[in-house]
């Protein structure tokens, strides 16, 4: 089944504790992107990167890092977490042969507090 | 500043009632995508329209996009209470990089 997966789904930790937030999919797609949800701001994109090793930043990358090191692969990292962290995140991907639509993760739910 | 404004934010309908969900950019764009979410989770992709002028159906959902390539609007045909969500717009102004609305909730009464 095609699919992208996110660990862990929730989460919930400290101010200043490094976090890793895991994203992977098994449709061999070049695109892939992380997005934050809040209420009243809709969706905004962190980073995304269009191949191995070729990461951009989004409208949001303050606070994040990201790296592509395998095309299945696109993990976020949270260095230092702050409150305003807080938020539903989402991966996504999709082919970059065109205008391909995006296939999004179930979300992870983090809250730092 | 929100680049994709989406009205209204709510509606509440009654089951077999038409809606009409509008989605608008100040820019011109690459592509409009509708996705559908579920209080909480993933988002379900609907139709994706990238001509101006170009209007696709599928089941009770159309969606539009107009000649200059910056409003869409998301019509549902006698809604169901399936059809209950948040209903999404999203825009590339360049490739690769997404914008979406705020998201507009709906809700079907039975």
């Amino acid at each position: 089944e095609a699919q992208v997966t996110q660990n862990p789904r929730y989460l919930i930790t400290v101010t200043g504790k490094k976090l890793t937030v895991t994203c992977s999919q098994n449709m061999n797609h070049e695109y892939m992107s992380w997005y934050r949800q809040d209420p009243g701001l809709g969706l905004r994109q962190i980073y995304y990167s269009m191949n191995v090793e070729v990461t951009d930043k989004g409208d949001v990358p303050e606070g994040y890092k990201v790296s592509r090191k395998e095309k299945r692969n696109f993990p976020l990292i949270l260095e230092s977490p702050s409150p305003n962290q807080t938020s539903l995140y989402f991966c996504a991907s999709s082919s970059a042969s065109g205008l391909e639509t995006q296939y999004f993760g179930p979300g992870t739910r983090l809250l730092v507090l | 500043s929100q680049e994709l404004e989406q009205s209204p934010q709510s509606l509440i309908v009654q089951e077999g009632k038409n809606l009409t969900i509008n989605c608008t950019s100040s820019k011109t764009l690459y592509g409009l995508y509708w996705y559908k979410q579920k209080y909480g989770e993933g988002l379900i992709f609907l139709m994706m329209l990238q001509k101006g002028g170009e209007e696709k159906s599928h089941e009770k959902i159309t969606a539009k996009l107009d000649e200059k390539k910056q409003q869409s609007s998301l019509h549902i045909t006698a809604s169901q209470p399936s059809h209950a969500g948040i209903y999404l717009c999203g825009a590339d102004i360049i490739p690769y990089k997404y914008i979406f609305g705020t998201g507009t909730r709906l809700k079907v009464l039975a």
